[in-house]
């Protein structure tokens, strides 16, 4: 059974970056055919994607946020990191990482999600 | 603004069936690409309910379906049950832009 957990800090304060962790078990991200995304919500409001890293490396970030996002994965371990310049309060939110198939490009098992808090 | 348009409530009594839309555009769902459907309830993970417009992963009922036309789609819930009341996310994927995921911006079921 696939499993993801997303750790980070609660916490950031305007302006900073915030780094995010995905680790997963389950799968390779050096499999063919597999990829981690990054999926938030803000309190109240509805999902938004953030961004994909396919197996061969490839990443995609969505177009509003594109300048903002990093995704790496870990070399060493089933970690995938996702990085986010310049934090302002509206980017408060849970972010969740989750299992991609690209055949389908759906989320078929998600992390339990990480609430972000952006202090002013 | 989301890329897909979901009306943003619905309701039913329990045993009556529902269905919550989603459209999209040429871009999305008219461009061939698969539509997914998310259940979500509060302070838990978003659950793949339908995936690739109408199959449902193994342990969800059947009482759970999907259909896509053009550039919408649907999910249809029968026999509404109380535990059904959650937020349903359509999703499928955006060929603009350099290509990107897109979901609606959801619908909350009151059963």
């Amino acid at each position: 059974q696939i499993t993801l957990k997303e750790s980070g800090p609660t916490l950031v304060k305007h302006t900073q970056t915030l780094t995010l962790t995905c680790s997963f078990s389950a799968f390779s991200l050096y499999t063919s055919g597999e990829a981690v995304g990054w999926i938030r919500q803000p309190p109240g409001k509805a999902l938004e994607w953030l961004g994909l890293i396919y197996w061969n490396d490839e990443k995609r970030y969505s177009p509003s946020l594109k300048n903002r996002l990093t995704i790496t994965r870990d070399t060493s371990k089933n970690e995938v990191v996702l990085t986010m310049t310049n934090m302002d309060p509206v980017d408060t939110a849970t972010y969740y990482c989750a299992h991609s198939r690209p055949r389908y490009h759906d989320f078929d098992f998600w992390g339990q999600g990480t609430l972000v808090t952006v202090s002013s | 603004q989301s890329v897909l348009t979901q009306t943003p409530s619905v309701s039913g009594a329990p045993g009556q069936r529902v269905t919550i839309s989603c459209t999209g555009s040429s871009s999305n769902i008219g461009a061939g690409y698969d539509v997914h459907w998310y259940q979500h309830l509060p302070g838990t993970a978003p659950k793949l309910l339908i995936y690739g417009n109408n199959n449902r992963p193994s342990g969800v009922p059947d009482r759970f379906s999907g259909s896509k036309s053009g550039t919408s789609a649907s999910l249809a819930i029968t026999g509404l049950q109380a535990e059904d009341e959650a937020d349903y996310y359509c999703q499928s994927y955006d060929n603009s832009l350099s290509g990107s995921v897109v979901f609606g911006g959801g619908t909350k079921l009151t059963v």
